[in-house]
């Protein structure tokens, strides 16, 4: 457990609504990350941040906005969401000190755009 | 940029006999290599990682993995399946070092079905 929380866990919308979905940690990991996870894809980046301020697009960015203010938490946002964006998001962190790379991930919120 | 297959999307197995989850990687430059197991409705957990040294790691419950560098492999082992281990695992690679940020690239899962 890296003391990452996911909210909510659980959400319904409707298409053309916006949805921000919220990841939280208390361990002061630099390093935060928002993924997908849909059948026969595995998981897929969408956004990383590496510090306030900082953040880069990842593999499925499109239609997905983040936003890093401070250090425990990063925002992940559907401006306007799709049924192709009904899924699990899974926050994570990478623990990136005596040189290791681990990531460990968050609860999982699974959306549902109808 | 690197890439993850992992060659069987379902494997049923009966208990207590042995099970191989293969994972094939593709990358141009060193990488770190990373088993993740879900059990249902739950989020992913760690189960065992390669960074460096011995290329034969191995977890707290009785799995292991062999880092394979000339076949690009890093296939994951059990030699007695329980019950339990009913799941899906996922295969995961990483740049090592440098700078990646961390971000990791999966491959498709493969579900684990253990029967009695």
């Amino acid at each position: 457990d890296a003391g990452i929380t996911q909210s909510p866990r659980h959400k319904v919308t409707e298409t053309g609504t916006p949805v921000t979905l919220r990841c939280h940690q208390t361990e002061n990991h630099r390093y935060m990350y928002w993924y997908r996870q849909d059948p026969g894809h595995g998981l897929r980046l969408i956004h990383y941040s590496y510090g306030v301020k900082d953040t880069d697009k990842g593999e499925v960015s499109d239609g997905y906005s983040v936003s890093r203010s401070k250090t425990e938490d990063f925002l992940l946002t559907l401006e306007s969401a799709t049924s192709s964006q009904t899924s699990v998001y899974f926050c994570a962190i990478t623990e990136r000190g005596s040189g290791e790379d681990t990531q460990y991930f968050g609860p999982g919120t699974r959306l549902t755009v109808l | 940029a690197q890439s993850v297959t992992q060659l069987d999307s379902q494997v049923p197995v009966f208990e207590e006999a042995p099970v191989e989850l293969r994972c094939n990687y593709s990358s141009s430059v060193s990488v770190y290599l990373f088993w993740y197991v879900q059990y249902p409705n739950q989020g992913l957990q760690l189960l065992l990682k390669y960074l460096s040294g011995s290329t034969l790691v191995e977890s707290i419950n009785g799995f292991e993995a062999e880092f394979n560098k000339s076949q690009t492999s890093f296939h994951l082992r059990k030699p007695s399946v329980h019950i339990s281990d009913t799941a899906e695992y996922f295969c995961a690679v990483n740049r090592a070092g440098g700078t990646s940020y961390g971000k990791l690239t999966f491959g498709q899962g493969t579900i684990l079905t253990v029967h009695p």
